[in-house]
């Protein structure tokens, strides 16, 4: 089973400044890396795949980076809807496919 | 527009079953793929089940094997969990989501609560 550690577990940010969350997985995965957001009461959003393609609908201020292990969120000029959970996945080697276990975006 | 909408869940006894529908529309229901994801309350999410567009493949994570099976409905666009022998561990958030791999559309989720 492939592990996904994404750090930090919580990122304090002030509004309009840029995020970069990390996701490492426990041996390659190649580009086969999702990233979702999901907010308090809400199911998850589905942001990048393929470790760098933007899903639809996204606005351009997310972005995904990576290959291999390690993988980047960068979230740039964050808005005020920004501040969420943001969960990393990986979908290389599956069953099962697996999640990380979160990163937190609150506002500073 | 692409919906899908669970239901069926609630207060399940240890040891007891529930079933878990998911209904779709606004998709070619028969192109895809149909997953379950689930997250305990204030937890990560983990993967459960997965099922082929047409059936005939189904992949589990170990926790369910031979407890939840997972199938699909494309008379009625649905996939289904049915979920027996419940545990304590079982109680979560359930969402059922379209592809396999990565997932592109969600549920609103329903909560699935084991207790005696």
């Amino acid at each position: 089973e492939i592990v996904m550690t994404q750090s930090p577990a919580t990122l304090s940010v002030s509004p309009g400044e840029s995020a970069t969350l990390s996701c490492r997985a426990s041996q390659s995965v190649s580009d086969n890396v999702a990233w979702y957001q999901q907010k308090p009461g809400q199911a998850p959003r589905l942001l990048i795949y393929a470790a760098s393609a933007g899903a639809t609908g996204i606005p351009a201020r997310f972005s995904g980076s990576g290959f291999g292990t390690e993988f980047t969120l960068t979230i740039s000029s964050l808005q005020s809807e920004d501040f969420a959970i943001y969960y990393c996945q990986q979908y290389d080697s599956w069953p099962p496919i697996t999640f990380g276990q979160g990163t937190r975006l609150d506002i500073k | 527009e692409v919906q899908l909408v669970e239901s069926g869940g609630g207060l399940g006894q240890p040891g007891g079953s529930l079933r878990l529908s998911c209904a779709t529309s606004g998709f070619t229901f028969s192109w895809y793929w149909m997953t379950w994801v689930r997250q305990i309350p204030g937890k990560g999410l983990e993967w459960v089940a997965t099922i082929k567009e047409d059936g005939s493949e189904e992949y589990y994570v170990d926790s369910v094997k031979g407890r939840f099976t997972i199938s699909r409905d494309s008379a009625k666009n649905s996939v289904s969990l049915q979920m027996n022998s419940l545990r304590a561990e079982d109680t979560a958030v359930y969402y059922c989501a379209r592809n396999q791999l990565f997932f592109d559309y969600w549920g609103q989720g329903i909560l699935v609560t084991v207790s005696s």
